[in-house]
């Protein structure tokens, strides 16, 4: 059974600090997906990495890919409170037909 | 920007009734998933859907479970008789290709009583 492991569970850090949240896996996947969820809400992708070492930035947001592609990590520069929020990654398992796995979340709490 | 939309937002039913979720995936999208997160857990993955067939399920996607796209517009899932550990948030995602970035609805809140 593929598991994404995500860390750390809970961060609560101040306004203007750098962050990074990881995932993790012993398995390799054909794509990796980010998103971010609101309380009752559902999740909202923010990007998708597919090559092994593959860097994308997305405003102060840096995602990138393992090169052996069984990693990812998000980097958050100068953090915002309108950072706060769940952040999720998937997977998208070699030979799947959709089946995204998901990692339980990286909770981010920036106070002002 | 095109979305996903769910209804209803919130369902309440007692044990053993039967349910229908209902879906609208983007409008050129043409795989269409269920997936559902039970509170506090990590989402998980039930079932894929292309040209009108299930393409993937999970072990979780049992005979209570199906799926069906009615007309060129919905997409359902059908839980034929609820047991409370089916309680949860229930999330419809599309996309245009398979294993192209799948898009999520803002889920319906089931709760079975």
């Amino acid at each position: 059974t593929q598991l994404l492991e995500q860390s750390p569970q809970f961060l609560s850090i101040q306004e203007g600090e750098n962050l990074t949240v990881y995932c993790n896996s012993s398995s390799v996947f054909s794509s990796l997906q980010w998103y971010r969820q609101e309380p009752g809400e559902g999740p909202v992708l923010l990007v998708t990495v597919v090559t092994g070492g593959e860097v994308k930035k997305l405003k102060r947001l840096t995602f990138q890919f393992g090169d052996a592609r069984k990693d990812s990590s998000l980097h958050i520069t100068a953090a915002q409170p309108g950072d706060t929020g769940l952040y999720l990654c998937a997977g998208d398992s070699t030979g799947s037909q959709g089946n995204l796995i998901f990692g339980k979340g990286t909770k981010l709490s920036v106070k002002p | 920007e095109p979305e996903v939309t769910q209804t209803p937002s919130h369902q309440v039913t007692q044990m053993g009734q039967e349910v229908i979720l209902r879906c609208v995936p983007i409008s050129n999208h043409l795989y269409f998933y269920w997936y559902r997160q039970i509170l506090g857990q990590k989402v998980e993955f039930l079932v894929s859907f292309y040209n009108n067939e299930i393409s993937e399920k999970s072990e979780i996607f049992d005979d209570q479970f199906s799926v069906e796209r009615p007309d060129g517009s919905n997409f359902t899932l059908k839980i034929r008789s609820t047991k409370l550990e089916d309680s949860a948030m229930y999330f419809c995602a599309s996309s245009a290709r398979v294993n192209q970035p799948q898009h999520f609805g803002d889920g319906t809140r089931l709760s079975i009583l």
